[in-house]
């Protein structure tokens, strides 16, 4: 039975980098990993995709390791506004269940 | 923006009484979601729905019915409520051929209370 765990939460500094690990064990090889950023009083906002490797985009990178029984949100040089709660989620290809980790509150710090 | 709205986006109500929420979507998305979340269990899918009159349990069904008449609607019907049900639910809405990802699109929410 596949899960998802995430740390409940971390701090950090503006401009530094924000590494967030996500666990996720009994993936298979078509099931895809996201993540979503959450303000107070908003619906959750889509960041990235991924299924192996590395993916980068505008805002983030992800790393899926070989094995795929985690991945890592990297933020690049974050600011003030970076801080909000971000959520893995893990859609499994075979039965499409969604697997939603409990959230990471991440505070950056002046 | 995605054009997701929910309604009511706040409301108040007793026990043992039935509430219904809409989610309407102006995307043409051919899957809806509703979640509640509640502080320490992030989200937690309710039921979702993969066409007009196509729908199935998430992991928190229980309580909870839903329907889908037009692609545009998705209504969640807590049949009786009970303060347990005390929560912020969200609607989202997805499509996976219309984009390189399947990601999904979160309404504003809907903060209900059960006294």
């Amino acid at each position: 039975l596949a899960k998802t765990t995430q740390p409940i939460s971390m701090d950090s500094y503006e401009g530094q980098e924000v590494n967030i690990t996500c666990s996720h064990n009994n993936i298979a090889t078509n099931d895809y990993i996201t993540w979503y950023q959450q303000f107070p009083s908003q619906g959750p906002r889509f960041i990235i995709q991924g299924y192996k490797t590395k993916v980068t985009n505008e805002v983030a990178s992800l790393f899926i390791p070989a094995d795929r029984k985690s991945s890592t949100l990297s933020l690049p040089r974050v600011s003030l506004s970076d801080t909000a709660v971000y959520y893995c989620l893990v859609a499994l290809d075979s039965n499409y269940q969604l697997i939603w980790g409990a959230g990471t509150k991440l505070i950056i710090k002046p | 923006d995605a054009g997701i709205t929910q309604s009511p986006r706040h409301k108040v109500t007793e026990t043992g009484t039935p509430v219904t929420l809409r989610c309407h979507q102006t995307e043409n998305h051919r899957y809806m979601y509703w979640y509640r979340q509640d502080p320490g269990h992030g989200l937690r899918l309710i039921h979702y729905s993969y066409g007009v009159k196509d729908t199935d349990k998430g992991e928190v069904s229980d309580g909870y019915s839903v329907s889908r008449s037009k692609t545009e609607d998705f209504l969640l019907t807590l049949e009786s409520a009970t303060s347990s049900q005390t929560s912020v639910y969200f609607c989202a809405i997805s499509d996976p051929g219309t984009s390189d990802y399947n990601e999904q699109f979160f309404g504003p929410g809907t903060r209900l209370t059960v006294l």
